[in-house]
């Protein structure tokens, strides 16, 4: 069965720190995908980055990077020089193929890590 | 990514009513997703919502409580029926398609149920 673990429920950084957020996932699908969404106080949901399970590379974008892992199944996920603006909760999610590959995607969401930014 | 829109933004209902929510796509989409998102809680799937046919529910939802239409490739609605304050949550609707594609999530109903 898969599963998204987001073991840090909250955390607190002040700004310019850098701050890891951790996400660890179960699947038994040899294929699948993690994506890493943001969800400020507006309420919406902010996609930022999609990995396949083939693709080991960290990536980085600005100050943000992923470290992807899958002899830990982890899949992280660093601010570096945090900003007031990164305060939000922030969602790990696994999809996995449905129906031999072509059905529908269903995306499994870990609990979430809040971050605060304190000025 | 597309563009999608929620309407309403947010809404206070009284106990015992129905209140239905909107989705519009910018764009065609095969698959629609509706996700019910609880006061500090993650997200979970309701149900997926092809255009053409009937909407396939997750455990623990049934159509009888939440309705969903499909009624062509860039609108969909679902309704919250018969509401009671454990309804109250955030109801998000997203689109994508095959598993290697990204999801992307309308703005969310904020419900709250008296």
């Amino acid at each position: 069965a898969q599963k998204v673990t987001q073991a840090q429920t909250e955390i607190s950084v002040v700004e310019k720190e850098d701050v890891t957020l951790d996400c660890v996932y179960e699947t038994r699908d040899t294929t699948y995908y993690l994506f890493w969404y943001k969800q400020p106080p507006s309420g919406e949901l902010v996609f930022l980055i999609r990995r396949n399970s083939f693709d080991e590379q960290n990536e980085i974008s600005g100050r943000y990077s992923w470290n992807f892992q899958k002899s830990t199944s982890s899949f992280n996920f660093t601010i570096t020089a945090s900003q007031v603006v990164d305060s939000a909760v922030y969602f790990c999610a696994l999809s996995e193929a449905r129906w031999g590959g072509t059905g529908a995607n269903n995306l499994f969401f870990g609990t979430g890590t809040r971050l605060t930014v304190i000025p | 990514s597309a563009v999608i829109s929620q309407k309403p933004s947010r809404d206070i209902c009284q106990r015992g009513t129905s209140l239905t929510i909107q989705c519009q796509v910018d764009s065609q989409v095969t698959m629609m997703f509706w996700y019910r998102q609880q006061p500090g809680q993650s997200l979970t799937l309701i149900a997926t919502a092809n255009q053409g046919s009937e909407a396939t529910y997750e455990s623990g939802f049934v159509i009888d409580k939440f309705p969903i239409s499909r009624p062509n490739l860039t609108f969909s609605t679902l309704t919250v029926s018969n509401m009671s304050p454990e309804d109250s949550s955030i109801y998000l609707c997203s689109v994508g398609g095959t598993a290697q594609e990204t999801q992307y999530f309308g703005p969310g109903t904020r419900l709250l149920v008296l």
